[in-house]
């Protein structure tokens, strides 16, 4: 089976520190994604890579930056965060074909207080 | 960004009943997806339909695709108490990695 884990289940953070959100999987996928979930608004991407040191913006990069140094690895930063960006965190893997099925992880709610 | 729409929002049955959710989109496609995400937790997937395809089963669940009127519907038949979580449906944006993902039918089915 393939599986995605993701560091931490539950996160609570201060205002202006700096995040890492760690994402791993197990199928040697080619692609990784990072979504935040908010009530009412669905799932948004915030980046997501389809190789290793290879990164795109997605729709809500703000505030937020990517690391992929190892194919099975990516790491979402939060530079200095704030309080809006509390939310619920999903990294997604795939294989390389554009469109083709999304393994999803368990997921990550952060707090920033 | 090009969000999907489903509908309805929510959606309360009783156990044994069929679900039925519906999905919009807006642009072109090369396949549909749908997910079912369990409160509080990641999402799995359900079913992939190509753009070519019209109509395509899983067990209980049964995909239509209409590409003309871009939309698809999920259909969950004698419905468990076990179905009920919040269902995504998700396309590919014009033939990138990208994913467009609804906003969600949240499905709660009655014992």
């Amino acid at each position: 089976d393939v599986k995605v884990t993701q560091s931490s289940r539950y996160l609570v953070k201060r205002t202006g520190e700096k995040v890492f959100l760690e994402c791993v999987q197990d199928m040697d996928h080619e692609n990784m994604f990072w979504y935040r979930q908010d009530p009412g608004l669905g799932l948004r991407l915030i980046y997501f890579s389809y190789d290793v040191k290879m990164k795109e913006k997605g729709d809500i990069p703000e505030g937020y930056s990517v690391s992929r140094e190892k194919k099975e690895r990516f790491s979402l930063i939060l530079e200095s965060a704030s309080t809006n960006q509390t939310s619920m965190y999903l990294c997604a893997s795939s294989f390389i074909e554009p469109g083709g099925e999304q393994y999803f992880g368990p997921g990550t709610r952060l707090t920033v207080t | 960004s090009q969000q999907g729409e489903e509908d309805p929002q929510a959606l309360s049955i009783q156990e044994g009943e069929n679900a039925t959710m519906n999905c919009s989109y807006k642009t072109s496609i090369n396949n549909l997806q749908w997910y079912r995400q369990n409160s509080g937790r990641g999402l799995v997937h359900l079913i992939l339909i190509r753009s070519n395809e019209r109509e395509k089963h899983s067990g209980r669940l049964r995909v239509t695709l209409d590409t003309s009127k871009k939309s698809s519907s999920l259909l969950i038949t004698a419905s468990r108490a076990a179905d009920t979580a919040s269902y995504f449906c998700a396309t590919d944006w014009r033939g990138t990695y990208k994913y467009i993902f609804g906003t969600g039918t949240r499905l709660k089915v009655l014992a």
